[in-house]
């Protein structure tokens, strides 16, 4: 099974920061990474798959990079709808796997 | 648009049983490879089982002999009867659909159905 690793656990930032998540995995996965924004009593909600690509209605402040085992998620100028749970997920093979997550908290 | 509604979850006692359902619309529900993602309060996200256009199902291996995937698509419905129930099955249970059909990554999420095991 392909393990996922997100770090920081937690960060504390301001709007207006850029954040940087990142999540690694166990063993290769090309480039079928996604990653997901959770707020309190919500669902997820799917911001970028295929690693860089951007979900249909998600603001440009939000960008992903990587291939292989190391991604990134950047988020530019921190919006106060922001402050959430963010989770990586990998879909290069059963089982499907996702980070431990990465709480942004209002600094 | 495009709608998951899951129901079924509730209080059940270890080693016990429950059926979950998801109604979906909005969507050409045959076409879409659908799973189920569960969450423990206060902690991750963690996928429980897939099941495929043609069928195939696929589970991780906490819940493997335990738990089954399977879909209706005449009724445009998704279920998972849980069998064998543990404290650690107690989650929020979340229905969603692929993007593709032939990738893992959810663009539509319902809105959970909690499962309590507890004596």
């Amino acid at each position: 099974a392909i393990r996922m690793t997100q770090s920081p656990s937690s960060l504390s930032a301001s709007t207006g920061d850029r954040v940087t998540i990142t999540c690694r995995a166990s063993q290769g996965i090309s480039s079928y990474l996604a990653w997901y924004q959770q707020k309190p009593g919500k669902a997820p909600k799917l911001l970028i798959y295929a690693a860089s690509t951007l979900q249909s209605g998600v603001p440009s402040r939000f960008s992903g990079s990587g291939s292989g085992t190391d991604f990134t998620l950047t988020i530019s100028c921190l919006q106060s709808e922001d402050f959430a749970t963010y989770y990586c997920q990998q879909y290069y093979s059963y089982p499907l796997s996702f980070g431990g997550g990465t709480k942004v908290e209002i600094k | 648009e495009v709608q998951l509604v899951e129901s079924g979850g509730g209080l059940v006692q270890p080693g016990g049983s429950l059926r979950l359902s998801c109604a979906a619309s909005g969507f050409t529900f045959s076409s879409y490879d659908m799973h189920w993602v569960r969450q423990a309060t206060g902690k991750g996200l963690e996928w429980v089982s897939a099941i495929g256009t043609a069928g195939d199902t696929y589970y991780p291996g906490s819940v493997k002999g335990r738990f089954t995937i399977s879909r209706e698509n005449a009724k445009n419905s998704l279920y998972l009867q849980m069998n064998s129930l543990r404290a650690e099955d107690t989650a929020v249970y979340y229905c969603a659909r692929t993007k593709t059909s032939s990738t893992g990554e959810f663009d539509y999420w319902g809105q959970g159905t909690l499962v309590t095991v507890s004596s």
